[in-house]
């Protein structure tokens, strides 16, 4: 994708509540690839999901699920019954327009509070 | 496995001065690459590699140089340290190409005084 966009910027919930990144991005075209990233205050950046554009089926996994869908050209995030734990930033990213780079959105710092 | 490793972890310079940080890959990836994160600015490529022997610019290159004598290992290299390259460093490897996933190192913090 040419642009990965994540408007949210800071998101606070608390403990138990359900939370919905939301990641939209912008290619021209038919094939591309996206990926959702942690980065928990130790500062790691830790590999959550990859997803290409002829798999529109959701994916769930524990707590966490994404949902694909090509008609908003958008890759949200939601993590369920949140925990402290899950306190960090979290990037989407796609392949750029360069061939050569990984384009970063920039990033929705999530903090949960118990 | 270990994964992605770099090191220092931290690491203060003064102007002028020179390093080098290590990326080293325990997962036999052709693809390596360097990447800078700044406040406000998100990740960027500075310098990556397609394979042992080869390196290329990403979008920040300037005052960095690389080389990747081993498939294992990739150095980033600052010649004349400035304030500006004061940033965390993520090393990061895949397979094959961006439409693989990267797999990223713990970081390296650096400040340049």
């Amino acid at each position: 994708a040419q642009k990965v966009t994540q408007a949210q910027t800071e998101i606070s919930v608390v403990e138990k509540e359900d939370v919905t990144l939301d990641c939209v991005y912008e290619t021209r075209d038919t094939t591309y690839y996206l990926f959702w990233y942690k980065q928990p205050p130790s500062g790691e950046l830790v590999f959550l999901i990859r997803r290409n554009s002829f798999d529109e089926q959701n994916e769930i996994s524990g707590r966490y699920s994404w949902n694909f869908q090509k008609s908003t050209s958008s890759f949200n995030f939601t993590i369920t019954a949140s925990q402290v734990v899950d306190s960090a930033v979290y990037f989407c990213a796609s392949p750029g327009d360069a061939g050569n780079m990984l384009t970063f959105g920039g990033g929705t710092r999530l903090m949960v509070k118990p | 496995n270990a994964g992605v490793t770099q090191t220092p972890k931290f690491r203060v310079l003064k102007t002028g001065q020179s390093m080098t940080l290590l990326c080293a890959q325990d997962m036999n990836h052709e693809y390596m690459y360097w990447y800078r994160q700044d406040p406000g600015m998100g990740l960027r490529l500075i310098h990556y590699s397609v394979g042992e022997g080869t390196t290329a610019k990403g979008e920040v290159p300037d005052g960095y140089n690389v080389s990747r004598l081993k498939k294992q290992n990739f150095l980033l290299g600052l010649e004349s340290a400035a304030p500006s390259q004061t940033s965390v460093y993520f090393c990061a490897s895949s397979y094959s190409d961006l439409t693989d996933t990267q797999y990223f190192g713990p970081g390296t913090r650096l400040t340049v005084l």
